[in-house]
Formats: structure tokens, sequence, C-alpha cells
């Protein structure tokens, strides 16, 4: 199994361009998630899917941030316009029902 | 004030070391509870679960007590592969999604 898969690993761009973020959860988990990582703010939840349906969303910062699962394989968490404040590393997590938690390796994102 | 606090460290000790790190939250709610290890620049992984009753996983102990709303992890005989930051990580009623402490960098030298 490859794990969670999130591309790109890296990404720069500029104030006011659209940002969009991958994600490939593990075939069969009914849950996946997006976590955004800061070192002032830590982990912090997003958005989360299950059966992929959002759940809760109350974690998106604004308008700015959207998530969409359009089917069980693929998710993306698209930032338009960027901003500088939105420099994170942006997690990808799935799971299935009550099991373990797999993280995928990340993007950082650098607004400049 | 955030949900998981954790004492931010750094804890810095000596190879062979035991060393402790405390986690408090504050939602009643709070129905599961577990550790996660996440080295620099790499995602959060699942080090143990914590039970109210406690459990032990080699060289780590992990201890519930939800009357004070505290969780701690302890590490017996450090060696330098566990230099990481430990998350304190808990779960809701009702809700999937994990909540995470800002984390305890620890560092374990030679």
């Amino acid at each position: 199994d490859a794990g969670v898969i999130q591309s790109p690993r890296h990404e720069v761009t500029e104030m006011g361009q659209e940002v969009t973020l991958r994600c490939k959860p593990i075939s069969g988990h009914d849950y996946l998630f997006w976590y955004r990582q800061t070192m002032m703010r830590g982990l912090e939840l997003l958005i989360y899917f299950n059966n992929n349906v959002p759940i809760d969303d109350s974690g998106m910062p604004e308008d700015r941030f959207s998530a969409k699962m359009p089917n069980a394989s693929f998710s993306t968490l698209k930032i338009q316009p960027s901003e500088p404040r939105d420099s994170a590393v942006y997690f990808c997590a799935s799971s299935f029902r009550l099991g373990g938690y797999t993280f995928g390796s990340g993007t950082r994102l650098t607004v400049v | 004030r955030k949900e998981v606090e954790q004492d931010p460290g750094p804890f810095n000790v000596p190879e062979g070391a035991t060393v402790a790190f405390n986690c408090t939250y504050s939602n009643s709610a709070s129905q599961s509870f577990f550790w996660y290890r996440q080295d620099c620049r790499k995602e959060p992984k699942l080090l143990m679960s914590v039970y109210s009753s406690g459990n032990e996983d080699g060289r780590f102990t992990a201890q519930l007590n939800r009357a004070s709303q505290y969780i701690s992890l302890l590490i017996r005989d450090s060696k330098l592969s566990d230099s990481a930051t430990y998350l304190c990580v808990v779960t809701h009623t009702g809700r999937r999604a994990l909540t995470f402490g800002s984390g305890t960098r620890l560092q374990v030298q030679p």
C-alpha cells in the first residue's frame, strides 16, 4: 500500500494566485481529513469528509479556502486568492471507520 | 486557551534518562486519547493509544486520569532516536477528527 499521497510536496506561489493541493487517500478508507500546521498554531483541523461528504468544515479559515472530494480516491484543497499568512504545511490523512489515521507527507506551501 | 495543552519544552536529556511529558485537555466530552510522534519536517505518526487503566509499550508508558483530565507519557532509557516532538491528541464523542496539542520537543543527547 502506497499510503496517503499528497501533491505537490512543495509549492511556492505569489500572493493572489490560486493554489490547489491534492490528496489520494488509502484505498478503502472512508474518512479523509485536511490539517494545517504552523509554528504559531500547531496542527489544526480544516475539514473532514466521510464517504466523500463534508462533515465538519468549521476549521476552514475563510471563504478563500474550499475543499472537495469528488470520489473516494481524490480530494483537493484550494486557496484563492492566496495570502502570505496561508504559508504552512498542509497534511491530508485518511482512516477507516474507527481505525487508525494515516497521514500523508504533507505539502509545504510558501506564499510570497 | 487551547483545548489540549502541553509544555512545549524543549526537554534536553542524556541518553539513558527517564523523561515524562504531561498534557491536559479541557473538553470533558473527550473520548479517545493518543500520543503521536512527529520528526522534523515529517508527518505525525501514532506512538500509542492511551487507556484509563494505563498501558505500556516497551520503554513507553502512557497514563490517563479522566477525573483530572490529564494524560502522561513516560519514556525510559531514552535513545538518541527518541528525539522528536511528542503530540498529545484527543477525539470527542461524535466527532471523528483528532485534536492536537502543540507538542513537546524532546532532544536526547549523547
